[in-house]
């Protein structure tokens, strides 16, 4: 069965840490994306990758980065967390054409 | 790029009843990919149902189906013979057909779906 994995479902940080948020599929996908998800916002995309060590912005990649180094391990780095990255956070894969496989996403509360 | 509107941001059914849910959405792309995705409070998102853009025939699973109208544009999703756990957040989500860097997916902001015993 399909299955991608997100390294926390709570992550609590303080203000300026640096945050690392990590996400893992087994299924050999090309494409690994993480969005932002705020009640009345829907899904917003950070960053995605079509390939190993290649990386796209989304919509909103301020203050954010990733990394991409092995085909299955996506990861979003807050460089210094702020009060206004607390969201829940979903990594999500998928095939050329295929839908999106989501892992369980990550709940971030920075303070 | 794409836009992908939910002009619903609640909806309720009664138990057992047949609900619709509403989406539409702008391109100028020819060949692309609709999908339903809900998302219960356990926060999964799983994937509910999806289209592709060049069958005329609108798909089905089980209870679910829905209703594409390619040239208006609008991709609504019928629950039939609602239960108690269909209640969830609905997206309604495009993908472009690109490949690399124009490979993405847009959301709809969601309709909150409440079933009454």
């Amino acid at each position: 069965d399909v299955k991608v994995t997100q390294s926390s479902r709570y992550l609590v940080k303080r203000t300026g840490e640096k945050v690392f948020l990590e996400c893992v599929q087994d299924m050999d996908h090309e494409n690994m994306f993480w969005y932002r998800q705020d009640p009345g916002l829907g899904l917003r995309l950070i960053y995605f990758s079509y390939d190993v060590k290649m990386k796209e912005k989304g919509d909103i990649p301020e203050g954010y980065s990733v990394s991409r180094e092995k085909k299955e391990r996506f990861s979003l780095i807050l460089e210094s967390a702020s009060t206004n990255q607390t969201s829940m956070y979903l990594c999500a894969s998928t095939p050329p054409r295929g839908s999106l496989h989501f892992g369980n996403g990550t709940r971030l509360t920075v303070t | 790029a794409q836009t992908v509107t939910q002009s619903q941001p609640e909806m309720s059914v009664q138990e057992a009843e047949t609900v619709t849910l509403s989406c539409t959405y702008d391109t100028s792309e020819s060949d692309y990919y609709l999908f339903w995705y809900k998302q219960p409070p356990s926060r999964q998102m799983i994937l509910v149902i999806r289209q592709e853009a060049y069958k005329q025939q609108n798909a089905t699973e089980n209870r679910f189906s829905v209703n594409f109208q390619k040239a208006a544009k609008s991709f609504s999703l019928k629950i039939s013979d609602s239960q108690l756990g269909d209640a969830a957040m609905y997206f309604c989500a495009y993908r472009s057909p690109l490949s690399g860097t124009g490979n993405q997916f847009y959301f709809g902001t969601g309709t909150s779906l409440t079933v009454i015993p």
